[in-house]
């Protein structure tokens, strides 16, 4: 069974430049949140999404946007690139919106 | 609001047991989960816990006291490859983060 999965797998923008990740949840999943990692720091959460509806939004400026499509998939764009965007983004799936999260391998942005 | 602490680093011999800390602060838990997250990979799934007491599966068991707000995570018969990041994390229905992570404990296994 395929996994969650993400893409770009690595991306090098520069600063200003605007980014957009792709994630495809596991079948049968309706609900996608996204994450971004710092080197050394814990996952920190950024939208989540069920049912093509934002159902949760943390502390991130609004640079950072995302939308869910018909088949589940999900897209998170950032404008305006900053130096500190660089990081691990994640996205991970689940059944429904507040049951077990399974992980991407993640986008690494790197912002020079 | 939300905290979580889990100690930074530890070290620990091949072979041997190591009990990862964490507690938490939450005004709705749900339920927490211990990832592993080996160095540039995402993080995998390890246990869940909702409900007091111990979980065990193979070599990996976890605690929940959700009365004192804490959390262990206890790896036996160590094996190098068990060296990686290990992340608590807290599912709070009281706000909108599904999942709120610890900073993660980065655990080293030596010979």
């Amino acid at each position: 069974d395929a996994g969650v999965t993400q893409s770009p797998t690595h991306l090098i923008k520069t600063r200003g430049q605007h980014v957009t990740l792709r994630c495809s949840p596991i079948s049968g999943h309706k609900s996608v949140s996204w994450y971004q990692q710092v080197l050394g720091q814990g996952p920190q959460f950024i939208f989540q999404y069920y049912e093509k509806e934002e159902r949760g939004r943390g502390n991130f400026p609004d640079r950072f946007s995302a939308r869910q499509f018909p088949n589940y998939s999900s897209e998170l764009n950032v404008n305006a690139l900053l130096l500190g965007d660089s990081a691990l983004y994640l996205c991970a799936s689940s059944l429904e919106r507040d049951y077990e999260q399974y992980f991407g391998p993640g986008t690494r942005l790197t912002v020079t | 609001g939300q905290n979580i602490d889990q100690p930074t680093e530890m070290t620990a011999t091949e072979g041997a047991i190591v009990q990862i800390n964490c507690t938490y602060q939450t005004s709705g838990f749900n339920g927490l989960f211990w990832y592993q997250q080996h160095a540039g990979e995402a993080p995998t799934f390890l246990s869940y816990n909702v409900l007091d007491g111990l979980e065990e599966k193979g070599r990996f068991s976890s605690f929940l006291s959700r009365s004192k707000g804490y959390s262990y995570l206890l790896l036996k018969e160590l094996q190098m490859k068990d060296s990686a990041s290990y992340l608590c994390a807290v599912r709070d229905l009281s706000g909108n983060t599904p999942l709120v992570f610890g900073k993660g404990t980065r655990l080293s296994v030596i010979a």
